[in-house]
């Protein structure tokens, strides 16, 4: 069954410190696979897509994902934290030519001061 | 990056009565929209897929009599709750297919229903 799995309920961290989000997937196919962030009141933002080539892929907010075939993995990463990053965060799945994705249950980051 | 405004953001209802939840696109057109639901601490679930101009696609398990779908010009597309029951209480978010921007695929801010 093609499913998309983020461990990790909550995630706390200190402003300044770097982010690791973890999403496992299990899909049949070649997977595109997204992640998007959502602050309180708006809707999903693309963070950074995979679709071929490059493993280590760059999004917007100075936040990479990297690609591992043999792991099933997609995790984001950023160096960083900034306050303005507390939200929460969904990887997807899909396959390609559609956009029926499939979430994870989301990962809400908070940030400490 | 194009915006797709929904609209409420928030409805209590009676049990019983229908709701109406709107999702536009403002600065591009959408021949294609979708609508998900979401459970707290879920994942979205894609419930349709709206088309400009035709009737809507229902994934599987999805009432297409309690959850009428409209999507009659490009640039918006309805979700009709039909005599809503307290098990309809949801998050509900729209998403819209911005042809030609790179992005593509760009999401509302959702609706949270709660039904009485």
């Amino acid at each position: 069954a093609q499913s998309v799995t983020q461990p990790d309920i909550h995630i706390t961290v200190s402003e300044g410190a770097s982010l690791e989000l973890r999403c496992n997937y299990s899909y049949g196919a070649t997977p595109y696979l997204f992640w998007y962030v959502q602050s309180p009141g708006q809707g999903l933002q693309l963070l950074l897509k995979y679709f071929s080539g490059d493993t280590l892929v760059q999004g917007i907010k100075g936040f990479e994902a990297e690609f591992k075939r043999s792991q099933s993995s997609f995790n984001l990463r950023k160096p960083s934290v900034h306050w303005s990053d507390a939200a929460e965060y969904f990887c997807a799945v899909g396959p390609s030519g559609t956009y029926k994705y499939i979430f994870g249950t989301g990962t809400r980051l908070k940030v400490l001061a | 990056g194009a915006v797709v405004s929904q609209h409420p953001s928030r409805v209590i209802c009676k049990s019983g009565t229908s709701v109406k939840i709107e999702c536009r696109s403002l600065d591009f057109q959408a021949t294609t929209m979708f609508w998900y639901r979401q459970f707290p601490k879920q994942s979205l679930m894609l419930m349709a897929t709206s088309n400009e101009g035709s009737k809507a696609t229902y994934e599987q398990g999805v009432e297409k009599d309690k959850f009428l779908i409209n999507h009659a010009s490009l640039t918006l597309s309805t979700l009709t709750v039909t005599s809503a029951h307290p098990e309809d209480s949801s998050f509900y978010i729209c998403s819209a297919i911005a042809t030609g921007l790179n992005e593509k695929l760009f999401f509302g801010s959702g609706t949270q229903l709660s039904v009485l």
